[in-house]
Parts: C-alpha cells; structure tokens; sequence
C-alpha cells in the first residue's frame, strides 16, 4: 500500500491523560500535513512540515499540541493533558513540493475520543 | 470566520439526475479551488479542482463552475449514481501563500436515491 498510513485509527482516553498519533505518509512525499475535523465541519488545518521542518502552526494548535518529523519521514502528533474538546478526527496529508493539488493524499484518520 | 462555507448540510437526489453541491467563500486571494469526496471511515479523497483563471473544468460525470465575481463555486455530477453518496467537501487555497494549506467547509452529505 502507497498511501498515507496513520496509527492507530481509533483512540479512546480519559481526559487530562497523553495521546501520540502517528502518519506514515507517502515516501517521496516531502511536505506533511495535520488537520483536524470536528463533527458536522471540514477539516482544519492545524500544521505543516517540508521535510523535517515544521513551517507553519495554526493557532489551533495550542501548547498542548507538539508535533515533529524527525529525519522528514513519519510523523508524530502529541496531546499533552487532554480535554473534551480534543475529540475529532486528526488527518493526515501529503504531496510533493513540486506536485499539484492532485497529489494531496489525505489518510484514513485517528479518531479521539476523550471521556 | 468562515471563509469557506456551504449552506447546505445535505442534498438528496434521484439515481440519473443532477446533482449540484454549492459553496461559497470570502477571501479574494483564494485562486484555487477544489472538490474532496470522503466516505466514512476515510480520508477524504481529491475529486476535481478549478483554477481563478478558468470558469469551468470538467472531467466525466463531474464539472465544476466558479463565479469569481459572486465568490461562489459549484459542483455538478450528472447522471447521479449510488455510489456518489457520500460528504462533498469544498476547499480553497491561496498559492502565494506558499504552503498550499486548504481551507475547507463545513461539507455536504449527498444521498442518491435509487
């Protein structure tokens, strides 16, 4: 499979407890994207990497949220002490630098839940 | 704010009509478009884009018009089929911007009825 893999699809946590995400995404995809989508909305774009640098955070992301690419291949997104508000669905992008919107791959999602 | 908004929640549509999913935005540096399709328990997947300069693109069963003075785009699929049930989301980007992030909204959930 070539697509953009995340792990695990679902999670369940108890509020004020950590979470880490992982996506996997295509392998000579060099930006990587994370959104979130909230239900009854579109997804929102919370960051960006090109490579292993992250280049732009939304102000979604609060300082709960820290996310990396180290050596620019997968990537981590972390929750520190969630909230009830934590629970959507994170995606995950990518595509090429060079490439058109047409090579935007979007994985399959981990759903959070935070009870 | 919502820059990217579509009005309507759902549509439902009869097996070999058409159906057309609207959306409408309000940031004039947005100079390209596109339509996500996303079943559930998925990500979603590209469909078709337009760019600011073009005021139609169409590909098969799908073609997509954009108003640039109205700031609205819609999407038209004719003939409907079962399998185009699903959430329809709009997306925008502004290229100069650099980092190609899309602007989405809120979808719309396309029924067809057979």
């Amino acid at each position: 499979d070539t697509g953009v893999s995340q792990d695990p699809r679902h999670k369940i946590t108890k509020r004020g407890q950590n979470v880490t995400f992982r996506c996997d995404p295509i392998s000579e995809h060099n930006r990587l994207y994370w959104y979130r989508q909230t239900l009854g909305q579109g997804p929102e774009f919370l960051t960006y990497f090109q490579n292993e640098a992250q280049l732009e955070k939304s102000r979604l992301l609060s300082d709960r949220f820290s996310a990396e690419r180290p050596k620019g291949s997968f990537s981590t997104l972390e929750i520190q002490r969630t909230e009830q508000g934590d629970s959507a669905m994170y995606l995950c992008a990518s595509r090429t630098i060079q490439g058109s919107f047409y090579g935007y791959t979007f994985g399959s999602g981990t759903r959070l839940t935070v009870v | 704010d919502q820059q990217v908004k579509q009005n309507s929640p759902s549509l439902s549509v009869q097996e070999g009509r058409i159906s057309i999913l609207n959306c409408d935005y309000t940031n004039s540096m947005f100079d390209y478009f596109l339509w996500y399709k996303k079943y559930p328990a998925e990500g979603p997947t590209f469909l078709i884009s337009i760019s600011s300069i073009k005021d139609k693109n169409e590909d098969g069963r799908f073609t997509v018009f954009l108003n640039k003075s109205a700031k609205h785009l819609s999407l038209h699929i004719v003939p409907s089929q079962p399998g185009d049930s699903a959430v329809y989301f709009c997306a925008a980007s502004a290229r100069i911007q650099g980092a190609q992030k899309l602007v989405f909204g809120q979808g719309t959930r396309l029924t067809i009825n057979p």
